[in-house]
Formats: C-alpha cells, structure tokens, sequence
C-alpha cells in the first residue's frame, strides 16, 4: 500500500528565509507525487505535481520539489519564504490500488516570523 | 478559486441525524472524489465517482453513502451521525478516469453535537 510521510509537524522560519519541506513516500512502482496547501478556512490547493520526466518541478507561488528515487523523497522548497506562505502543507501520493486516490501525509503546519 | 463548489459551507447537527452534503465538479470534470479531513485521522479518501458509477471505494463507513447525478454533481450522504463524524468533508473532481491531478472544493465543515 502507498503511505505518505512528513517527518516535521511545525516548521518556523523567519520572513525572507529559505524553507524546506520533507516528504517522503512509500510506492512499489514510479509514483505520482503532489504537494497541496491549506490556508485557514480554506480548502486544498494543488501547488505543484510530479508525473514523469525532469526530477525538479516548479509550481505555483515561487515553489519548486525535487523528486528523489533514491530516496523516496519529494521535498518542497522555496528560496524566500514570504508571511503569506504561514498555511499547512500537504504531500500526496497516488498512483496504487483502484480508482484514482491521493494518499496524503499528515501534513506541515508552516509558521513565519516577521 | 478551483472551480469545485460545496454546500453547504458549515452543518451542524445532532447525534444521529442524517445529512446531504453537495458538491458541483469543475466545469468538464467527470470524476468526482470524497474525502474526510479529521485531527485524528488527517486526510483520507471516501470514495470516487466516474461519470455517475462508482470508481473507487476508501474508508467510507456503511453508514455514509455517495452518487454522481447525470449533470455530474454529486451528493455524500451521512446517517446515523455520530460525534466522531464531526469532520470537514471535502470533494474534489479531475477530468478524466485516469487523472490524478485533483481539483478541490472549499469543503464543508460539520459538527455533531
């Protein structure tokens, strides 16, 4: 069965800071990896995905992961965090079982200081 | 803005009671999907919908129950509601069968009393 892992629970870091999001996956074949954000009150929105092809993907929002087979990461990353970035994030995996669902890991609460 | 629209917005109700939550696919989407976000469970899938069939079967309890109506909308149904089902229900739609890339919608949020 496909499962999710973010290993941080709350991350903090000052406006203007670099930022790194873990996430790692477990899957037998080449996955399908996504990452989501979850404002306040809000629902999910897709930041960016993962499918095939070139390992460095950018989304949305000046965010970009880099898929390691290696070692079965799909860490996030933005060079310079901004306040409005303080939200949850997401990390999904689909690819397994019928149908077409994401599993998602338990997610990232992102706080930054001004 | 995704495109997914659910209502209501917020449900509140007693333990069990029955309710209707309701979501409407971006425009062109034909799969539609279920999903519960709890603290104690995070986020898990509930069920799929493919141009009205049934797709994709999660941990959807028996007690809960979905269909996707021929303008491709679509309703889950919750009876017998319990405190634990006190969740924020959210519905996402994809354009075709073999999508992955999941659109959602606001969510609703329902609270068991």
């Amino acid at each position: 069965a496909q499962s999710v892992t973010q290993p941080d629970i709350h991350i903090t870091v000052s406006e203007g800071a670099s930022l790194e999001l873990r996430c790692n996956y477990s899957y037998g074949a080449t996955p399908y990896l996504f990452w989501y954000v979850q404002s306040p009150g809000q629902g999910l929105q897709l930041l960016l995905k993962y499918f095939s092809g070139d390992t460095l993907v950018q989304g949305i929002k000046g965010f970009e992961a880099e898929f390691k087979r290696s070692q079965s990461s799909f860490n996030l990353r933005k060079p310079s965090v901004h306040w409005s970035d303080a939200a949850e994030y997401f990390c999904a995996v689909g690819g397994a079982g019928g149908g077409n669902k994401l599993t998602f890991g338990t997610g990232t609460q992102l706080k930054v200081e001004l | 803005d995704s495109g997914v629209t659910q209502t209501p917005k917020h449900l509140i109700t007693a333990t069990g009671q029955r309710v209707t939550l309701r979501c409407s696919p971006r425009s062109g989407d034909l799969s539609v999907y279920w999903y519960q976000q709890s603290l104690d469970q995070g986020l898990q899938f509930l069920i799929q919908y493919y141009n009205g069939e049934e797709r994709a079967k999660g941990n959807i309890l028996e007690r809960f129950s979905a269909q996707q109506f021929p303008d491709l909308h679509s309703e889950l149904n919750l009876s017998s509601l319990e405190l634990g089902d006190s969740a924020l229900y959210f519905c996402a739609s994809s354009p075709l069968l073999s999508s992955y890339e999941q659109y959602f919608g606001p969510g609703t949020r329902l609270t068991v009393t």
